[in-house]
């Protein structure tokens, strides 16, 4: 199973919106509604951020927000913070397993 | 407080094997589904398998990469899930997290990581 495609990268001043984007195909993100996102900071443990496409778990900001259409799912940051600089991952259903994006690093400037 | 820490973590020589454990607590152990996830360094995260609860059927399915080397378990009566790793590559090498499942296809509560090594 390949990865989804995430952007390496994205940028934001505080304050900002931003969005991330993450391509998958008709096996995975297009057929089901279980795309999650996680924030990972570096040396910590990767944080659930939204769960089947646009769910927040409870204490998940609601600056946090997903979508989908077709088989690209979105994280959109509203109101950036300095600790929002992380690395951002979404992940799908396929087929009795689960498959990563490649993971995108944001920078709050 | 939810607490989830793994261990079992070191240096490995290819094609041996390794067991990583991961204890949980603060939650109902029995109903968890459990999955472990791997960070090769400089990588991004890679799922690796899962187990449901033994009232689900204590089902696994793993990742392709994995399949048929590595192995997942548990032990409810200790609250600890465990990756029996064999046939060790060096593309293996990674930080391995355990986590809970909040839902069938997303993972709340994560652990520290412990680290695998594969090299001669």
């Amino acid at each position: 199973q390949s990865a989804l495609t995430q952007p390496a990268s994205v940028s934001g001043s505080p304050g900002q919106s931003i969005t991330i984007s993450c391509t998958g195909t008709s096996s995975d993100v297009d057929d089901f509604n279980y795309v999650s996102w996680y924030q990972h900071h570096p040396g910590k443990a990767p944080r659930l951020m939204i769960y089947e496409v646009s769910n927040r778990p409870s204490g998940v900001s609601n600056r946090f927000s997903g979508s989908k259409s077709g088989n690209t799912a979105s994280l959109t940051i509203s109101g950036l913070q300095a600790e929002d600089e992380a690395h951002y991952y979404c992940s799908s259903y396929t087929s009795n397993t689960l498959v990563f994006g490649g993971g995108t690093k944001l920078t709050v400037l | 407080e939810v607490q989830v820490v793994e261990s079992g973590g070191g240096l490995v020589k290819p094609g041996g094997s390794l067991r990583l454990s991961c204890v949980a607590s603060g939650f109902t152990f029995t109903n968890a589904w459990m999955s472990w996830v791997r960070q090769a360094p400089g990588k991004g995260l890679q799922w690796v398998g899962r187990i449901i609860s033994q009232l689900g059927g204590g089902t696994t399915d793993y990742a392709a990469p994995v399949k048929g080397r590595f192995t997942i378990s548990r032990d409810d009566s200790k609250n600890t899930v465990y990756l029996e790793m064999n046939s060790l590559k060096a593309e293996d090498t990674a930080i391995y997290y355990c986590s809970t499942h909040h839902t069938a296809t997303s993972m709340i509560y994560w652990g520290q990581g412990t680290l695998v090594t594969v090299s001669s």
